[in-house]
């Protein structure tokens, strides 16, 4: 069981905002940064938000990070058929010293 | 270009024991973290272990310390997995990692840049 909780799914027709949440605690979201990654089937996880809020060159404005307190948030505005992925949030947590994945969330897009 | 490639997975008995290796290219290894991050069949991503650029510092997962070592040989561009004691619950499929910037010493600030395309572990006996 995983101490970051998030969503097992999501889903969301083209063009529709979806949002992601990610629930920790004080010893990992809630004190430290958290990175967002996209997985698509067969190919290699990919950064999506780096600290919470910032996107990495080449990932499009669409996607968006936010945080408030122990939870975060990815949002994707204007979802497309090729968002369909699991995205997983992670953060290090200072109680046992080492990074913790969210459990994941897939993304169905109608 | 930065290259990660996995090896060394395959079918195991339990309790033996498996070394993966993580041949890399394009960057200096002794300048960035490196991780392990393996996901278990139908289930998600779970990180395993880093090795910071420094090469002293290790941090681990509970699930894993104590029976995995992560190391690497800087002459040979190679990172490493030590898993020992093989449990059917360490059937998955391994990737290595690297963090984005060099030098990272906040692992709170470690963003994982580039991945391998891993190589799949399937303990069985």
């Amino acid at each position: 069981q995983s101490v970051v909780t998030q969503p097992p799914s999501a889903s969301g027709t083209p063009g529709q905002r979806v949002n992601i949440s990610c629930s920790g605690s004080s010893s990992n979201v809630g004190n430290n940064y958290v990175y967002w990654y996209q997985h698509l089937p067969g190919s290699a996880p990919k950064l999506l938000i780096y600290r919470d809020i910032q996107r990495p060159s080449g990932v499009p404005d669409r996607f968006s990070g936010s945080k408030s307190g122990t939870s975060a948030y990815l949002a994707i505005s204007g979802v497309r058929s090729e968002d369909e992925a699991d995205y997983y949030c992670a953060a290090w947590d200072d109680r046992v010293s080492a990074m913790k994945f969210g459990g994941g969330t897939r993304l169905t897009v109608l | 270009q930065v290259q990660l490639v996995e090896s060394g997975g395959g079918v195991v008995q339990p309790g033996r024991s498996l070394r993966l290796s993580c041949a890399t290219s394009g960057f200096t290894l002794s300048s960035y973290g490196l991780h392990w991050v393996r996901q278990a069949p139908g289930k998600g991503l779970e990180w395993l272990a880093v090795l910071w650029y420094d090469g002293l510092h290790k941090n681990y997962a509970e699930s894993v310390k104590g029976r995995f070592t992560i190391s690497r040989d800087n002459s040979d561009n190679t990172l490493y997995l030590q898993i020992n004691s093989l449990r059917a619950e360490d059937t998955g499929l391994y990737y290595c990692a690297r963090d984005l910037d060099p030098s990272v010493a906040v692992p709170a600030a470690m963003r994982i840049g580039y991945w391998g395309q891993g190589t799949q572990v399937t303990v069985s006996s």
